[in-house]
């Protein structure tokens, strides 16, 4: 069966340090993957997928990136973060069929 | 662009009783129609979903609907218990574009 894993769990951060948060699944191969933010008490905002090795799409301008390094991980980076970066990070893979599951998140706190 | 509202925002029912989301969809190329779960603090759980082609769906005390000339779906959960109470967020979606377009959630508090 196909497992998804994040990490770290939990990331406190200051202002203006980098980021990076990874992905990887198990169990399946050319995976669709991923990254959405979902601040506090509110809904999931796609930041970026991917549909196979290097390919990257962007949903949303900010100062956010993402890498697809091997076919079954996923990095979300930043260079420099800013309080508004805060949230609860989430990486989701799907396959062949629509059905997207979602990893364990990350929940990072800028301060 | 594409759009998925959902209503109500918040939905406080006894336990026992029934509770129904609803949300409406914008892209009437949309064919995937997927409902999350998610408990505090964890992640989204998918729970039941609906294709086109097809008009209602049940899962024991969940069901969805789909009225694809409305572009409206909704969500049933019958003899509701306390466990059921979270948030719950629709999603519509079209194949070949990988995305899900979610609505903004539901929280449903189910008092015992």
């Amino acid at each position: 069966s196909q497992t998804i894993h994040q990490w770290p769990a939990t990331l406190v951060q200051p202002v203006g340090s980098p980021l990076s948060l990874e992905c990887t699944v198990e169990g399946t191969s050319n995976p669709n993957l991923y990254w959405y933010r979902q601040a506090a008490g509110r809904g999931l905002q796609l930041l970026f997928y991917s549909v196979g090795i290097g390919q990257i799409s962007s949903e949303v301008p900010q100062n956010l990136s993402a890498s697809r390094p091997q076919d079954r991980q996923f990095i979300l980076s930043s260079k420099k973060l800013l309080l508004s970066d805060s949230g609860f990070y989430l990486c989701a893979w799907s396959g062949d069929r629509d059905e997207q599951y979602f990893g364990p998140g990350t929940r990072l706190t800028v301060t | 662009g594409e759009n998925v509202e959902q209503h109500p925002s918040t939905l406080s029912v006894q336990e026992g009783d029934s509770a129904v989301i609803k949300c409406t969809y914008s892209d009437s190329a949309s064919n995937y129609f997927p409902w999350y779960k998610q408990e505090l603090g964890k992640r989204p759980q998918l729970i039941i979903d609906i294709r086109s082609n097809v008009g209602e769906k049940k899962d024991q005390r969940i069901a969805v609907t789909l009225n694809k000339t409305a572009k409206h779906f909704s969500l049933h959960i019958t003899e509701t218990q306390p466990e059921d109470s979270a948030v719950y967020f629709c999603a519509a979606s079209t194949r070949g574009t990988y995305k899900y377009i979610f609505g903004t959630g539901t929280r449903l508090k189910v008092l015992a």
